[in-house]
């Protein structure tokens, strides 16, 4: 595809309920990183994958969240019994050639 | 502390004018200094990519990098309405390989 796409690109879950994230990333590329941007904030690290194999998810701020790329390409971002706290946006970013990270627009979870 | 300090702003500026903006940093190991630009409800955009100290100029941005100091800049000559947006500054020790650290993000208005 020409860029990341992420989908839902807004999604609201009431507290408790568990979501979904989709990424798809640039065709080819073997780096997929996940970011969590609250309002206000910069973008921080989630979860990093090369191909298939997650590398470092030393971000991810509890056990409530998980990530899998399973084929190396589309990822998901999945978050147990969401929170009011979860709420942010999630950005999806991915790479090529260890240089620039291509970042999706992102999903918008907002937690009632 | 954070490892990357940024003034959040916000920084309203006249069309032309000279616009700079900075961050510092804590942690000696980063190598590779970015700066993204984010427009509201979009994902963000890489607009500068810089490896070690030093000055790089594409068009009507320079962006400087002062390893000694811990100091990165941003310089947009000649701003325009349509740099309106937040910049975010962004560090990493192996490139694109590796999670990106963030600043908060300086929220920037270029009025015509």
């Amino acid at each position: 595809g020409a860029g990341v796409s992420q989908s839902p690109r807004y999604k609201v879950a009431k507290r408790g309920q568990d979501v979904a994230l989709r990424c798809d990333p640039i065709s080819g590329h073997v780096s997929l990183f996940w970011y969590q941007q609250a309002l206000g904030q910069g973008p921080e690290f989630l979860t990093y994958f090369q191909n298939e194999a997650q590398l470092d998810k030393s971000g991810l701020p509890s056990d409530r969240f998980f990530a899998e790329r399973p084929e190396g390409s589309v990822s998901t971002l999945k978050i147990q019994r969401t929170q009011q706290e979860d709420s942010a946006v999630y950005l999806c970013a991915s790479s090529l050639d260890l240089n620039e990270q291509f970042f999706g627009p992102g999903t918008r979870l907002t937690v009632l | 502390q954070k490892e990357v300090e940024q003034d959040p702003g916000p920084l309203s500026v006249p069309e032309g004018a000279i616009v700079s903006l900075n961050c510092t940093y804590s942690n000696s190991a980063f190598q590779y200094f970015m700066w993204y630009r984010q427009y509201s409800r979009k994902g963000p955009e890489l607009l500068m990519y810089t490896y070690s100290s030093g000055n790089k100029e594409d068009g009507r941005f320079t962006a400087q990098v002062d390893k000694s100091s811990k100091y990165i800049s941003l310089f947009i000559r000649d701003s325009q309405p349509s740099d309106s947006a937040t910049y975010l500054c962004a560090m990493s020790g192996q490139g694109g390989s590796e999670k990106l650290v963030f600043g908060k993000g300086t929220k920037l208005t270029v009025n015509p």
